[in-house]
């Protein structure tokens, strides 16, 4: 599983209020990255980084915001929730610049009220 | 970004059964990945393959880059191959998923 634990797991939350989720990684990997699960989508890439400070937005990024500031922990911040966010939320890390394998984290589920 | 088109989008196989499950992209791609998640929700990674052939165990899969396409060969099925199927491509960092093949195995 690459060493990747996402906190929390499960979350329920109210409109309006700001949600931080958390991906931990435990080697170091340089590459990181969040997505959305949604039926009938597959997974949609949101933010991603590529190092320590270093972020840049995916394909559904409006709503969202990210923060790097250790190789090891990757922060994904929905600032006032919406319904629309109710979502699984996973994160991932690859071996090397995206060209190789992504290892996925447990996910979060998110419910917005 | 890359289109990722994949079908079918269900299937059911009586265990033992053999499946193709087949993976179309709208451009050239340097990276093409296909991951199961199972019934628990858990994404696990079965194949890099941007181009060739690879087998694991029961479980093969061929990527044509020229002709845009992947397939993923699952041989005797058994109920644990149950779950979603996902292909996923790219031509930077950024993945691109089809909506995914939901398989069945039934005992």
């Amino acid at each position: 599983d690459a060493g990747i634990t996402q906190s929390p797991r499960h979350k329920v939350t109210e409109t309006g209020t700001p949600v931080t989720l958390r991906c931990h990684q435990t080697e170091n990997h340089r590459y990181m990255y969040w997505y959305r699960q949604d039926p009938g989508h597959g997974l949609r890439l949101i933010h991603y980084s590529y190092g320590v400070k270093d972020t840049d937005k995916g394909e559904v990024s409006d709503g969202y915001s990210v923060s790097r500031s250790k190789t090891e922990d990757f922060l994904l911040t929905l600032e006032s929730a919406t319904s629309s966010q109710t979502s699984v939320y996973f994160c991932a890390i690859s071996t090397s610049g995206g060209q190789e394998t992504q290892y996925f984290g447990p996910g979060t589920r998110l419910l917005v009220l | 970004g890359i289109q990722v088109e994949q079908s079918p989008p269900d299937l059911i196989l009586q265990e033992g059964a053999n499946s193709t499950l087949r993976c179309n992209f709208s451009d050239s791609v340097n990276n093409l990945q296909w991951f199961h998640q199972n019934p628990w929700g858990q994404l696990i990674n079965l194949f890099y393959i941007p181009s060739g052939t690879k087998q694991n165990g029961r479980l093969s899969a061929t990527t044509v880059a020229t002709e845009r396409y992947s397939l993923l060969y699952i041989s005797s099925s058994q109920t644990t191959d149950s779950g979603v199927y996902f292909c996923a491509v790219s031509n930077d960092y950024k993945l691109s998923f089809g909506a995914g093949t939901t398989v069945t195995v039934r005992a």
